[in-house]
């Protein structure tokens, strides 16, 4: 079965220091590992994707990501926060073979201070 | 290309009643999946459609139920609303094949 545990329900960082979201995951099969955004009254938004090719992953909005199986961990990372990076990130797990859709974190909000 | 759309935006229902909420698939795109996202939570799978038929289901109960037009849109139907049901209903499309699933905008149900 797979999970996904959000490490920081809050985050909160002065606009232009680095951002770290922290996500674990448990999966039984080699999983896809996305990081998802989610913005005020707003859908969802992809931010980067894993699909096991290379480890480090380039997001959209200067956001990227790490896979690091040994860890069981996919954190996300962007160097300098902007006010507009406030919003809800969701880290996402799907390791197909008939798995029930993708499995969601709880979220972690991220603040950004001026 | 118009991405995912779903409609309505917002809807109040009283319990005991039904509601269908529809949802149009990004261009190119095969596979709708359904998913319930509660206050302050993340988004739970409810049930995913591909060729019209349902594919894989979540733990929802028999309440929930699905359909999938030939055109790829989709509609959820959810009867004997409990207020529990109040959440943001958010629609994902997809290409076979593919794990990428873009997200509409989502559907925000109220039960009074």
């Amino acid at each position: 079965a797979q999970s996904v545990t959000q490490l920081d329900s809050h985050v909160s960082v002065s606009e232009g220091t680095p951002v770290l979201l922290r996500c674990n995951y448990s999966s039984s099969y080699s999983p896809s590992l996305f990081w998802y955004v989610q913005h005020p009254n707003k859908g969802l938004q992809l931010l980067l994707k894993y699909t096991s090719a290379a480890t480090l992953v380039k997001g959209i909005n200067g956001f990227e990501a790490e896979f690091k199986k040994s860890e069981t961990s996919f954190h996300l990372t962007k160097p300098s926060a902007h006010m507009s990076d406030a919003a809800e990130y969701f880290c996402v797990v799907f390791e197909g073979g008939g798995a029930d859709g993708l499995t969601f974190g709880k979220g972690t909000h991220l603040i950004i201070q001026p | 290309d118009a991405g995912v759309t779903q409609s309505p935006t917002h809807l109040i229902k009283t319990r005991g009643q039904q509601v269908t909420l529809r949802c149009s698939p990004k261009s190119g795109h095969d596979t709708v999946s359904w998913y319930q996202q509660a206050l302050g939570q993340g988004p739970q799978f409810i049930f995913q459609y591909y060729e019209e038929e349902e594919r894989q289901r979540g733990n929802f109960p028999d309440r929930f139920s699905g359909h999938q037009f030939p055109n790829y849109s989709s509609e959820l139907n959810v009867n004997a609303l409990l207020l529990g049901d109040s959440a943001l209903y958010l629609c994902a499309s997809s290409r076979t094949g593919h794990t990428e699933a873009f997200f509409g905008q989502g559907t925000r149900l109220t039960v009074v």
